[in-house]
């Protein structure tokens, strides 16, 4: 298993500003996963982060608006540019138990409020 | 298109009353079947993986089933602590990553 810390686990923004959310795992893994929660749906995959290498952005993500670095195998940041409230969400980190099993363990989240 | 859909969206249950959710999929070839418990303020928590039509994993009071179609996650006996939102997803086997479902919220009154 892996524990995966992520800060700030809440904020409040204002409108046209950026945030950075912060996920440190207790272990080295070699992909990172952000995803995006808004309330009632279903949790959407916004890019995968390898260390050492660009990350991965899945269709409706672009890196201008959610740059992300991966400095090594334990840490990696996700940044939401030029807030708008439709950014309002619960943006999370995930690692994978192994190589692509789908079993993956997920930080406690960062909820976001944006003004 | 690959898709998940869960079903209730929230079911309240009396503590000890046993019932079933329901996770309907389409996906051009199943990899893997994930069932997930998300408690408020927190990430999902793994729970359970099935491959196979006609495969059952349990877990206290949780029995996780597949079919070509759906999963049921039945619990029997539920207690207040079994109270959480419970997310299902599905791994195709042209990738790897997950489709999600939207969850059911479970809510267990004592």
């Amino acid at each position: 298993s892996a524990v995966i810390s992520q800060k700030p686990s809440r904020d409040i923004c204002q409108r046209g500003t950026s945030l950075t959310i912060q996920c440190q795992v207790d272990s080295q893994v070699t992909m990172m996963f952000w995803y995006r929660q808004q309330p009632g749906q279903s949790l959407t995959l916004i890019a995968t982060a390898n260390q050492g290498s660009e990350a991965t952005y899945e269709s409706g993500f672009v890196i201008d608006k959610f740059p992300i670095s991966r400095p090594n195998l334990t840490f990696s940041t996700l940044t939401v540019s030029n807030m708008s409230p439709e950014d309002s969400s619960i943006y999370l980190c995930s690692v994978e138990q192994g190589a692509n099993t789908g079993e993956l363990f997920f930080g406690e989240g960062s909820r976001l409020t944006v003004l | 298109e690959d898709q998940v859909t869960q079903s209730p969206e929230a079911l309240r249950l009396q503590e000890g009353e046993s019932s079933s959710l329901n996770c309907s999929y389409t996906v051009s070839g199943l990899r893997g079947l994930f069932w997930y418990r998300q408690d408020p303020g927190k990430g999902p928590e793994f729970l359970f993986t099935l491959y196979s039509a006609g495969e059952e994993k349990e877990k206290e009071r949780l029995k996780a089933t597949l079919t070509k179609k759906e999963s049921f996650l039945h619990i029997t006996a539920p207690k207040p602590e079994d109270s959480a939102t419970y997310l299902c997803a599905v791994q195709a086997l042209s990738n790897y990553q997950l489709i999600w479902g939207a969850g059911t919220k479970l809510i267990i009154k004592p």
